[in-house]
């Protein structure tokens, strides 16, 4: 298994700042994952953090908006850029101890409220 | 259309009901099948994974797959108020990108 620390667990910010999560995993992975969860919603993957290497990001998630930073096999941030209350949502971490993606363990969120 | 589908619910059930969740899927490339539980303010847990087709057994927890119907369900026996949750169904192919299912709101009620 793996044990994920998120931190911040919630905050509530205001339109136009940015928010960056940190991610910190008690092992080395190769792949981080960082996921948005809206109200009512599943879980979309925004993108995927390599160390060593520029971050991949799913369709209709940009790098201006969500820059992602993976300085080592153990850490890796998520910013939120120019926020709006359309950023409200839970933002999640895992990572991958399985092959392929077969064991993805969670963090415990970050519940991001924009007013 | 999606391509992971899952009846939200929510499904509320009496202590010790057997319950069923399911989701289907329209993409025959996957093979990897997973449960997830996620309590209220929690990130999701790992429950169940199966590969391929089949059933798999853990506790009070069974997984089932069937490809040919590109259906999956998880059953839980003498079902428990801890069980109350979110259960995400999560599936993936060779990419190895997990696409999930809304999640079914379960009560089970004392």
């Amino acid at each position: 298994s793996a044990v994920i620390s998120q931190k911040p667990s919630r905050d509530i910010c205001q339109r136009g700042t940015s928010l960056t999560i940190q991610c910190q995993v008690d092992s080395q992975v190769t792949m981080m994952f960082w996921y948005r969860q809206q109200p009512g919603q599943s879980l979309t993957l925004i993108a995927t953090a390599n160390q060593g290497s520029e971050a991949t990001y799913e369709s209709g998630f940009v790098i201006d908006k969500f820059p992602i930073s993976r300085p080592n096999l153990t850490f890796s941030t998520l910013t939120v850029s120019n926020m709006s209350p359309e950023d409200s949502s839970i933002y999640l971490c895992s990572v991958d101890k399985g092959a392929p993606n077969t064991e993805a363990f969670f963090g415990q969120g970050t519940r991001l409220t924009v007013v | 259309q999606k391509e992971v589908e899952q009846d939200p619910g929510p499904l509320s059930v009496p202590e010790g009901a057997i319950v069923s969740l399911n989701c289907t899927y329209s993409n025959s490339a996957f093979q990897y099948f997973m449960w997830y539980r996620q309590y209220s303010r929690k990130g999701p847990e790992l429950l169940m994974y199966t590969y391929s087709s089949g059933n798999k057994e853990d506790g009070r927890f069974t997984a089932q797959v069937d490809k040919s119907s590109k259906y999956i369900s998880l059953f839980i026996r003498d079902s428990q108020p801890s069980d109350s949750a979110t259960y995400l169904c999560a599936m993936t192919g060779n990419t190895g990108k997990l696409i999930f299912g809304q999640g079914t709101t379960l009560q089970v009620k004392p």
